[in-house]
């Protein structure tokens, strides 16, 4: 079965300093993986995923993930936070084989808090 | 251009009552998908609807639920005598077609309070 774990509920950093939200996932075959932002209030807007080639992937707002197959991993990354990056993020996975099905497995979501 | 808009965006109703939520895809995408996200959790997966095909319906949580996407556009998702444990965040996703790499977009959700 596919799973997605996000291991921290929230995750703290400073203003300036560099954040990592980690995403491990569990699939029968290989992944496709994505990355969502959720603001108070609001749907969820889509950050990056990655799909083939390059293991790093860049994103919106100055987010990057990097895909990591022997961990099966893909942590979110930004070199420095700023406060308005405070909002939950969820990881999701789906499979290549899963072109029938359509649907997209997410992780339970950790909330990013940056302090001034 | 528009994105995936969702009506109403809350909902308050008596347990018991029927409710239907409506979402419109992003123009010109086949694939549209619905998701229940419950307070404090991640998103559950409902339903899925690909141009004329069947819909996978096998997220759906009881017999209860039901959807239907009307002239490959247009969804209504419905819940017959709503119960407690139905509150939660609806939200619609859309995208250009069913592939798996594709990017689902999300609308702001609907959000269902059951009294």
């Amino acid at each position: 079965a596919q799973s997605v774990a996000q291991p921290e509920d929230q995750v703290n950093v400073a203003e300036g300093n560099p954040l990592t939200v980690k995403c491990t996932y569990s699939v029968s075959g290989n992944p496709y993986l994505f990355w969502y932002v959720q603001y108070p209030n609001r749907g969820l807007q889509f950050l990056l995923k990655y799909i083939t080639g390059d293991n790093l992937v860049k994103g919106s707002y100055g987010f990057e993930a990097e895909f990591n197959k022997s961990q099966t991993s893909f942590h979110l990354k930004k070199p420095s936070a700023l406060v308005s990056d405070s909002a939950l993020y969820f990881c999701a996975v789906r499979d290549r084989g899963s072109g029938n099905t359509g649907k997209l497995i997410f992780g339970q979501g950790t909330t990013l808090q940056v302090k001034p | 251009g528009a994105g995936v808009s969702q009506s109403p965006s809350n909902k308050v109703t008596e347990k018991g009552k029927d409710v239907e939520l409506r979402c419109d895809p992003i123009s010109g995408h086949t694939a549209l998908y619905w998701y229940r996200q419950r307070l404090g959790q991640g998103l559950e997966f409902l339903i899925y609807f690909q141009g004329n095909s069947a819909p996978d319906k096998s997220g759906l949580p009881s017999d209860r639920f039901s959807a239907e996407r009307t002239g490959g556009s247009v969804s209504t998702l419905t819940i017959q005598r709503t119960q407690q444990e139905d509150s939660a965040v609806y939200l619609c996703a859309s995208s250009p077609t069913s592939g798996a790499q594709e990017t689902q977009y999300f609308g702001p959700g609907t959000r269902l309070l059951v009294l």
